[in-house]
């Protein structure tokens, strides 16, 4: 099946970047998605990226692809507090099949003042 | 905005009890599913739907049972809860459209403690 794998944790300063990592083992996505989970909330969709592209800028995020190494990343610039949540990616196999719609276990973002 | 409506938000059940965790969207989307995630970790899927009558297992099913009668409602059922089934549930739904790699979308969860 689908593996997704994300760093736990992620630690920054206000005002930095943060890039969060992720890789996949199934290369057949259509689309590579970024979710944000804010504390005592769902997952909300932040962003996402058609396969044929290498990158996608909106605002102050930009997504990476790297098909050929099954990489995804997210780059959140001038990293704000209000940023703090945990980030889950997910790069659904195109199989039609869907217990391997897998979400990667998510990556907390810290942002210190 | 509705969306995704999970009732409760919270509930605490004795070992043994059973309970209804309700799922309603108002997006008329096809596909539906239920996850939990348990503290400090990802999501895992318990059940999905593609359409009214339709339903199937997906990673963790076992202790948990479905229906879905309507496109709406997309109920999740605990018989016997246990202790193992303390987590946060959440239900999302997706358009469908294409295939199963479409955005899902996320209900607030429904925080649910076994004791």
């Amino acid at each position: 099946g689908e593996d997704v794998e994300q760093s736990l944790f992620l630690s920054v300063r206000e005002g930095d970047s943060s890039v969060i990592n992720c890789t996949y083992t199934d290369s057949s996505s259509t689309y590579l998605y970024w979710y944000k989970q804010e504390p005592g909330a769902g997952l909300q969709l932040l962003t996402y990226i058609f396969s044929n592209m290498d990158m996608k800028q909106d605002q102050r995020l930009t997504v990476l692809l790297n098909k050929k190494d099954k990489h995804l990343s997210l780059r959140i610039a001038d990293t704000q507090t209000g940023d703090s949540a945990i980030y889950f990616c997910a790069a659904p196999p195109r199989t039609y099949n869907f217990n391997k719609f897998y979400f990667g276990s998510g990556t907390k973002l810290n942002v210190k003042p | 905005n509705a969306g995704v409506t999970q009732t409760p938000k919270f509930r605490i059940l004795k070992i043994g009890q059973s309970m209804t965790l309700q799922c309603a969207q108002d997006m008329n989307h096809n596909y539906m599913y239920w996850y939990r995630q348990d503290p400090g970790m990802g999501l895992k899927l318990i059940y999905y739907s593609v359409g009214a009558g339709i339903t199937d297992k997906g990673e963790v099913p076992n202790g948990y049972n479905v229906s879905r009668s309507t496109t709406e409602y997309f109920p999740l059922r605990l018989e016997l809860a246990a202790p193992s089934q303390t987590s946060v549930y959440f239900c999302a739904s997706s358009s469908g459209q294409g295939g199963d790699n479409q955005p899902q979308h996320f209900g607030d969860g429904t925080r649910l403690s076994i004791l």
